[in-house]
């Protein structure tokens, strides 16, 4: 099984230019989130989204956007990078409100804004 | 605004020995999360905590969820080198579906 896939793994951009992190999962789950991991500071919720055409934003949404066109699949965009944006990109799903079950994390994508 | 805080936040402690990290967290919660984090890697399930008085048990590990003290507990026994990770809980209010609220994570060595 896949489980949750985060492309790509690393990438480097220049400040000021826009790219998109990709997440796509093949278990049919309805919540779906993008956090970023900093040191000393956890993982934070940036977007979320409990199915398709529906997001909604986090504790740290500004500078990204986020649209649910599928069940599978949850970008993340990044509109004008900006070095403050340097970190690790982490994409989630579960089944929504279901308690028992945790968020499955894809593998991460590391990111650097010069 | 929901808070999860976590003690200690590095813990370096030998092989043998038992140690517990704590994670407190300040509005009602129907169900708190510990996960593990290896180096350069993505987060792994450890457990899930769903009512007050919930203990689960895997392997060196027991965690345990009192909420009426808003407070979990993950407790290690005889601690082993391949426990060394950092570790996170993560806690979902009452009235927010599906969202997490992370802890700062503890992250643990354990040393020969």
């Amino acid at each position: 099984n896949a489980g949750v896939t985060q492309t790509p793994k690393f990438q480097v951009l220049k400040t000021g230019q826009s790219m998109t992190l990709q997440c796509a999962q093949d278990m049919n789950h309805e919540y779906m989130s993008w956090y970023r991991q900093d040191p000393g500071m956890g993982l934070r919720l940036i977007h979320y989204s409990v199915g398709a055409g529906i997001t909604d934003q986090g504790e740290v949404p500004n500078g990204y956007n986020v649209s649910r066109s599928t069940t599978e699949d949850f970008p993340l965009r990044l509109l004008s990078a900006a070095p403050s944006q340097t970190s690790v990109y982490f994409c989630a799903s579960s089944r929504n409100r279901v308690r028992n079950q945790p968020q499955h994390f894809g593998d991460g994508t590391r990111l650097s804004i010069l | 605004e929901l808070k999860v805080e976590q003690n200690p936040l590095f813990l370096s402690m030998q092989e043998g020995k038992n140690y517990t990290i704590y994670c407190n967290y300040s509005t009602t919660s129907d169900r708190l999360y510990w996960y593990r984090q290896d180096p350069g890697k993505s987060l792994e399930s450890l457990f899930v905590l769903l009512s007050n008085g919930a203990v689960k048990q895997e392997g060196r590990l027991m965690a345990s969820l009192d909420t009426k003290a808003r407070l979990s507990t993950l407790h290690i026994t005889a601690a082993v080198h391949d426990l060394s990770a950092t570790y996170f809980c993560a806690v979902t209010p009452s009235t927010s579906g599906s969202r997490l609220t992370f802890g700062e994570g503890t992250q643990l060595t354990v040393n020969p």
